[in-house]
């Protein structure tokens, strides 16, 4: 069965210092996200992603965030310059051709800044 | 702003007995649907509402969308130990992006 795979899993990072986060979703889809939540809490929308740029932003989606699909199969997250509120599971998801049709999510990428 | 509320926030329940989960709106969804973590996984698409008083059901689990399209229902009959985890509903609201409602965490007491 098709996945979205999410590296690494775990990332550590200083406050102050860039991280990209990486994923690899369904090869077929169009649509593409990116979530997060916070321990124990709700799944956050970041950022959608279609027909190679950013279709929908949250607020929390800052200057310091910023979205690549940079060859064709990757969709990366950067994270600029991370923030101790930045510590959160990343979640990539994917979806098919329509918008209103089910999300796949990746594993997530837990990211921890010190 | 659009956001999506659910209740319980936490529900614990013996095995085999029942569980419900109620998602609210204050504005009319285009679509719900249910999603379910597992305790340290991933979110996991159950099922998918469009249509006015719409009922699914999936062995043990039926949703159902309300008749105003703002409020809708997960209810598990005799849940079992696999049913641990937190259900989410989500919609789009129209848009591109998926607001998760404030999810519901089950655990069960075997």
């Amino acid at each position: 069965e098709p996945e979205v795979t999410q590296t690494p899993s775990h990332q550590v990072t200083q406050m102050g210092q860039e991280v990209i986060l990486r994923c690899v979703p369904i090869s077929n889809h169009l649509y593409f996200y990116w979530y997060r939540q916070i321990l124990g809490q709700k799944v956050e929308f970041l950022v959608s992603f279609y027909n190679n740029e950013i279709s929908e932003k949250s607020e929390i989606f800052d200057d310091q965030f910023s979205v690549e699909r940079p060859d064709g199969s990757n969709f990366t997250l950067k994270i600029r310059s991370t923030k101790l509120e930045d510590s959160a599971m990343y979640f990539c998801a994917s979806g098919g051709a329509r918008m209103n049709t089910e999300a796949f999510f990746g594993q997530g990428t837990r990211l921890t800044v010190v | 702003g659009q956001q999506v509320m659910q209740i319980p926030q936490y529900q614990h329940v013996q095995e085999g007995e029942d569980f419900t989960t109620y998602c609210n709106s204050s504005t009319t969804l285009s679509n719900i649907q249910w999603y379910k973590q597992r305790p340290g996984g991933h979110p996991v698409f159950l099922i998918q509402l469009v249509k006015s008083g719409e009922v699914k059901k999936q062995k043990r689990l039926t949703f159902q969308f309300g008749e105003a399209k703002k409020n809708s229902s997960l209810h598990i009959t005799a849940t079992q130990t696999t049913d641990v985890g937190t259900y989410f509903c989500v919609s789009n609201f129209g848009n591109e992006k998926l607001t998760f409602g404030t999810g519901t965490r089950l655990t069960i007491i075997p």
